[in-house]
């Protein structure tokens, strides 16, 4: 079993509508998530970042945290083209001091 | 932001020679750069984690002697894939950490290496 599970699509979904993206997790030492956003040949960015459960927004993104299911998602609302993207999940378990761990991302296209 | 290259952006080389792939961060300090590999339509894998001044540390799996790290100054690291062959050929991308306590890992743009 894999640390991290990720669908890896692909995804298309009309423009505006609402993205759901999720990863689940095995490592219950995790406490640290972030999604990364990786266009077609390029190195990821990183898009949110949130640390233990709870919920984070930043427009239009809204990432939340279930450590209680190992369950992470990330929210996209009025999805635009230029999100199309693959969409990265990553973990760590000590801030700073250890690797992070991917998902195998999602491929996410946005319909014009 | 804060920003990393990579050169060359894209290299083609025969079976049997050894390449150098060069990361830079330029407006920032680094005293770890990371380096991973990613075959098409799968996730980045850590090959090693490099610290100035220190030897690297490599993922189970990953040769060391295959693939050389050099992190000789805090906005440098190389990474030298040695006697390639075709199986190597992949999208190498690195990574670094602000020296100060950051949580963030900068990305390059990757270098897509094709042996052939």
């Amino acid at each position: 079993q894999k640390e991290v599970e990720q669908d890896p699509g692909p995804l298309s979904v009309p423009e505006g509508a609402i993205v759901s993206l999720n990863c689940t997790y095995s490592n219950s030492a995790f406490q640290y998530f972030m999604w990364y956003r990786q266009y077609s040949r390029k190195g990821p960015e990183l898009l949110m970042y949130t640390y233990s459960s709870g919920n984070k927004e930043d427009g239009r993104f809204t990432a939340q945290v279930d450590k209680s299911s190992k369950y992470i998602s990330l929210f996209i609302r009025d999805s635009q083209p230029s999100d199309s993207a693959t969409y990265l999940c990553a973990m760590e378990s000590n801030f700073g001091n250890e690797k992070l761990t991917f998902g195998t991302g999602t491929r996410l296209t946005i319909i014009p | 932001g804060a920003v990393v290259s990579q050169h060359p952006s894209r290299v083609i080389c025969k079976s049997g020679t050894s390449v150098k792939i060069e990361c830079r961060s330029l407006d920032f300090q680094a005293t770890t750069m990371f380096w991973y590999r990613q075959f098409p339509k799968q996730s980045l894998m850590l090959m090693a984690t490099s610290n100035e001044g220190s030897k690297a540390t490599y993922e189970q799996g990953v040769e060391k002697d295959k693939f050389l790290i050099n992190h000789a100054s805090l906005t440098l690291s190389t990474l030298t894939v040695t006697s390639a062959h075709p199986e190597d050929s992949s999208f190498y991308i690195c990574s670094a950490r602000e020296m100060a306590a950051s949580y963030e890992q900068y990305f390059g743009p990757g270098t897509r290496l094709t042996v052939t």
